[in-house]
Parts: structure tokens; C-alpha cells; sequence
């Protein structure tokens, strides 16, 4: 079975450009979400979809940084512009579906590393 | 508010030392507990997890933990390191959104 996929794995951009970063989730897998690691900490969600619907955006910076996820599969992550402060590895998880405690485990992807210079 | 803490940032372990990395939490309501790990160059996987039953939880690779609920706490152990355990790991909790919440990662370095 193959895993969660995210591209680029690396991304160098210089500060006020934009970015994007792709994430395509376990085969099935109804709901997906995309955190931010900065580090030496644990990631912290930016933002949770089921299906198509941002059901928790709460934390996501909505000035600079957007998502989408419109036909509820593969999803992608935008900001715009880029600050220093967004260098960072930004990771995508993905779940069964609606919360069910004994099975909705969340796999995640290998991540992107952004480097703002 | 909503968090958790790990006690040790970086943990250095000899072969077959044990292995304990502690774990304590804050949160309101039903709790689900995780322990992840990243092993260099891999993605986070799910090393193991607790949300009701016995507090006592084993997981892949000889790993287990215990959630005593009186401390707030879900310490991870180990009763002999290999040098493959070298790894971050990361303690999770959730409640019934599923959103989770880590703390800040422990680097563990086994020394062969």
C-alpha cells in the first residue's frame, strides 16, 4: 500500500515569493491534514479536511497561507508571500475518516523542508 | 490549555541500557495517548497508543507505556536499547476530534 506522497521534499525560495507544496493521501483515507514543524518542536496543525470541507483551520495564518483540497482526494498548501519565519518542514497525515478512536490512525508524509533565505 | 511535555530533549543511551522517556500532558475531557517515532531520514509512524483498557500499552519493536491518569502522565520504555532505536520520539494526545496535539520531541542516540 502505498504511503502518504508529498512534493517537493525540499523547496529554497527567497522571502515575499510564493510556494506551494502537494500532498496526495492514503488511498481512501477521507480525511487529511497539513502541519507545521518547526525545529526541535512537534508538529502543530494548520489545518484538518474531511472530504473537501477545512472542518479546522483554526491555526492556519490565513493572511499569508491557504489550502485546498477540492475534490476531496490530493490537497495543496500555499503561501503567500514567504517570511523567514515560515522556514519550517511542513508535514501532511492522513485518516480512515471521521474520528473513530480505535481506528483512525493519522499516517504521515515524508514532509517538505522549506527554506525561507 | 491544551499540552504536552516531555521531559528530556536528548537522551544518550548505550546498547542495552533501559529506556525511559517521560511524558505529561494537559488536557480537559477523554484523552487518547500516542507515542511516535522518526527515525533519521523516514517519516513519523505510529509506535503506540492508548485509549482505554489496560494502562499498560506494548507496541512494536519491545516498546511499551503506562498512562497513570492521577500524574497526567504516559512514559515510554524500553528494557534494552539497540542501536536502531536511535531516533526522535514524540508523545501525542488527542481528544474526540482527533486532532493531536505533541509535545516537543526527545532525540534518543544509542551509542553500539
Amino acid at each position: 500500500e502505498a504511503g502518504v506522497v508529498q512534493s517537493p521534499r525540499y523547496k529554497i525560495i527567497e522571502k515575499k515569493q510564493p510556494v506551494a507544496f502537494w500532498c496526495n493521501p492514503i488511498s481512501g483515507h477521507n480525511t487529511l491534514y497539513w502541519y507545521l514543524q518547526n525545529l526541535g518542536q512537534g508538529p502543530e496543525l494548520l489545518i484538518r479536511y474531511e472530504n473537501e470541507e477545512a472542518v479546522d483551520d483554526s491555526q492556519l495564518p490565513k493572511d499569508r497561507f491557504s489550502a485546498e483540497r477540492l475534490k476531496g482526494v490530493d490537497s495543496t498548501l500555499k503561501i503567500q508571500p514567504a517570511e523567514l519565519g515560515d522556514s519550517a518542514v511542513y508535514l501532511c497525515a492522513s485518516s480512515l475518516g471521521r474520528w473513530d478512536r480505535e481506528t483512525n490512525e493519522q499516517f504521515f508524509g515524508p514532509g517538505t523542508r522549506l527554506t525561507v533565505l | 490549555a491544551q499540552s504536552v511535555s516531555q521531559h528530556n530533549h536528548h537522551v544518550i543511551l548505550s546498547e542495552a541500557a533501559s529506556l525511559e522517556l517521560g511524558c505529561n500532558y494537559s488536557y480537559g475531557g477523554t484523552v487518547n495517548l500516542f507515542w511516535y517515532v522518526q527515525y533519521p531520514g523516514q517519516h513519523l509512524q505510529l509506535l503506540l497508543k492508548y485509549f482505554s483498557g489496560d494502562p499498560l500499552v506494548k507496541g512494536i519493536k519491545g516498546f511499551e507505556a503506562e498512562f497513570i491518569k492521577s500524574k497526567f502522565s504516559f512514559n515510554l520504555r524500553k528494557p534494552s536499547v539497540q542501536w536502531s532505536d536511535t531516533a526522535e520520539y514524540f508523545c501525542a494526545v488527542s481528544g474526540n476530534t482527533g486532532k493531536l496535539i505533541f509535545g516537543q520531541g526527545t532525540t534518543l542516540q544509542v551509542k553500539p
